[in-house]
């Protein structure tokens, strides 16, 4: 099939602290990987991507690397912050995007 | 701004009744997608839009449900006869389709709507 599994949430964190949700994928090819975010009261803005095997996309000290072998993106942040609380979704490309269910991070003071 | 405009934000429509929604993409976006949300779930794919061509309809998606892209540029959707199931968040988006699958999705704020 054509999916998108995400580890499910919510997920809390002390502030500092390590991050990592994990994202896996099913598909025909090889297709191009994407971390979107949702703060609260806003729409989905795109995070990092990832086109070809071995990439590393990354944007505001999160990381994801597009792991062929394991068909994974996992996003990692080595210090998450307050600010970072959000509702995160994986995604991966085919005819149309397809989507994860999300993951809900707060991060705590 | 030149991000993708969603109108109206919020609708709440009796059931039984049409709503329709309006998408403005980033102008210069060939490609325009719509998407429903519902609480704790992932973006669903409904409809998206190549220039004024429909290339895909999720097969999902009931009969009530139409979308236009007429010239190219806005999109509407509409949804006849409204149930309450319909109640949700309906997400519009544009990229600039390059010929490979690397063009991210760029989304705007959306329109909730609820069918009471």
């Amino acid at each position: 099939g054509n999916s998108v599994t995400q580890m499910e949430g919510p997920v809390t964190l002390s502030e500092e602290a390590f991050l990592t949700i994990n994202c896996t994928y099913t598909a025909t090819g090889y297709p191009s990987l994407f971390w979107y975010v949702q703060y609260p009261g806003e729409g989905l803005q795109l995070l990092l991507k990832a086109t070809k095997a071995d990439d590393k996309g990354s944007n505001k000290g999160f990381e994801a690397t597009y792991r062929k072998e394991t068909t994974s993106f996992h996003l990692e942040k080595g210090s998450v912050q307050v600010s970072d609380s959000a509702v995160y979704f994986c995604a991966r490309t085919g005819n149309q995007f397809y989507f994860g269910t999300g993951t809900s991070l707060t991060v705590i003071p | 701004d030149t991000g993708v405009s969603q109108d109206p934000r919020h609708k709440i429509t009796k059931r039984g009744q049409n709503v329709t929604f309006r998408c403005d993409p980033i102008s210069e976006h060939n490609r325009l997608y719509w998407y429903r949300q519902t609480l704790g779930q992932g973006p669903e794919f409904l409809t998206y839009f190549q220039n004024e061509a429909q290339l895909e309809k999720s097969r999902l998606l009931s009969d009530r449900f139409s979308a236009e892209r007429p010239k190219g540029s806005f999109s509407t959707l509409e949804i006849q006869r409204t149930e309450q199931g319909d109640s949700a968040m309906y997400l519009c988006a544009s990229s600039p389709y390059l010929g490979d699958s690397s063009s991210p999705l760029h989304f705007g704020n959306g329109t909730r709507l609820t069918v009471t």
